[in-house]
């Protein structure tokens, strides 16, 4: 199996505080992971990519000093959300890529974050 | 720039059969998606095309036509739990996937 393990599911947070969003592939090595973001009726948008062991690649308009993304190990990536501002809130999703050559994407169940 | 259309709402009736089309602009090609994404979840797999041509699976077909840059998905049998968002995605050159805006199939009994 392909099994990716988001955590929190949701979480509510204050205004200026910071959120970490973790990660995991559970059965298998993933050595490229993205995080996209989706707003109500909108599709995935790509935020960053990353990869273990080096820094992420973040997609345009999308500020690195915020959306901070760490690979740390070939099962872990974290997204931490830093100074959260209600126009944070949305919906974040990962998906984790196996090694080697891999068609599908393998998504975690996601995390509704509301900031308050 | 790089473009994928897909209606924005599709209406069926339970029992009955629908096609989801999907047109796309990329830079290159490496392979086409389906995805399923209900309300508040993440999306899960159901089809990959990279050559033309029909794939079938169960009660869920998609075609692909490279030249043309179409592709459909085929859900036959409608159950009211295929009521869903369906998300075509296309990889392109560099192999990122580049999302349609997904169509909401809303089923009726």
């Amino acid at each position: 199996g392909a099994v990716v393990s988001q955590h929190p599911s949701w979480v509510i947070c204050k205004s200026g505080t910071s959120v970490k969003i973790e990660c995991r592939s559970l059965d298998f090595q993933a050595t490229t992971m993205f995080w996209y973001r989706q707003f109500p009726k909108q599709s995935l948008m790509l935020m960053a990519t990353s990869n273990e062991g080096s820094k992420a690649t973040y997609e345009q308009g999308v500020e690195k000093d915020k959306f901070l993304i760490n690979h740390a190990s070939l099962t872990l990536s974290t997204l931490t959300v830093t100074s959260a501002h209600p126009e944070d809130s949305s919906f974040y999703i990962c998906s984790a890529k196996k090694t080697g050559f891999e068609t599908e994407a393998f998504f975690g169940q996601g995390t509704r974050l509301t900031v308050v | 720039g790089q473009n994928i259309d897909q209606p924005t709402e599709m209406t069926a009736t339970e029992g009955a059969i629908v096609q989801i089309n999907c047109t796309y602009q990329t830079s290159g090609f490496n392979g086409l998606f389906w995805y399923q994404q209900h309300a508040g979840e993440a999306p899960t797999f159901l089809s990959y095309n990279v050559l033309d041509g029909l794939e079938e699976k169960g009660r869920f077909s998609s075609f692909l036509s490279r030249s043309k840059g179409y592709s459909y998905l085929l859900l036959k049998e409608l159950q009211m739990k295929d009521s869903a968002s369906y998300l075509c995605a296309v990889k392109d050159s560099n192999y990122q996937l580049i999302w349609g805006a997904g169509t909401k199939l809303i089923i009726k009994p």
